[in-house]
């Protein structure tokens, strides 16, 4: 069974840069067929998609975000990060990775189980 | 603000049929597949409904989607306790070229 767990930090200090990195096991992150994703969800609040990645290391991005992001991957630790640049309070929040099946499509089969980033002095 | 409209909430009596709704444009909704989700609070979403109307492996099919023009429709009937949680519907926006949500539905079982 496939799973996904992020990783990193849970505060960070504003105008700072928020890293996360997801760890995939059960499966192989340089599957022709998937696309990993990170969405984030605000406390109380809706869900947003942030970005995708390919195994070749192709990305996509919100355009909303797109200035502040970066989204790689490191096949050989079945691994892909995030990085999102200059937070502020308003990037408080829990960030989840997921696979999606097409790139151009929110359709993610499986999630982690999220972690909450702070944005904090 | 969301790009997909949503009621914030709906509820119903358990055996009862409810339905929530998603309201989109033609970028969205009107142009390709709708998702929907359910998370349960302080649990990761998970995806309920594929495709319009394709339930995954292990979804009940007391779940069911649709999908007319720019809206769509998720479907519990039967309703069971276990089933109050919150439901999102999600497509990709053509002219945003984006992955877009809806702003969440909060079913409560009475």
């Amino acid at each position: 069974q496939l799973h996904l767990q992020e990783s990193g930090p849970g505060l960070v200090k504003p105008s700072e840069t928020l890293s996360l990195t997801c760890t995939v096991s059960g499966g192989s992150i340089s599957s022709s067929t998937y696309y990993w994703g990170w969405i984030r969800q605000p406390p109380g609040k809706g869900l947003e998609w942030i970005g995708s990645v390919y195994y070749i290391g192709s990305s996509y991005y919100n355009p909303s975000l797109k200035s502040r992001v970066t989204i790689s991957v490191d096949t050989s630790k079945n691994q892909f990060s995030l990085k999102l640049t200059s937070v502020t309070a308003a990037d408080t929040a829990i960030y989840y990775c997921a696979r999606s099946i097409w790139r151009t499509s929110p359709e993610f089969d499986f999630w982690g189980q999220g972690t909450l980033v702070t944005v904090s002095s | 603000q969301s790009v997909l409209t949503q009621p914030p909430s709906a509820s119903g009596t358990p055996g009862q049929r409810v339905t929530i709704s998603c309201s989109g444009s033609s970028s969205n909704i009107g142009s390709i597949y709708v998702y929907w989700f359910q998370q349960v609070p302080g649990t990761a979403p998970k995806l309920l409904i594929s495709r319009n109307n394709q339930r995954p492996s292990g979804v009940p099919d007391r779940f069911s989607g649709s999908k007319s023009g720019t809206s769509a429709s998720l479907a519990i009937s039967g309703l069971r306790s276990e089933d109050e949680a919150d439901y999102y519907c999600a497509a990709w926006d053509d002219s945003l070229s984006a992955a877009v949500f809806g702003g969440g539905t909060k079913l409560t079982v009475l």
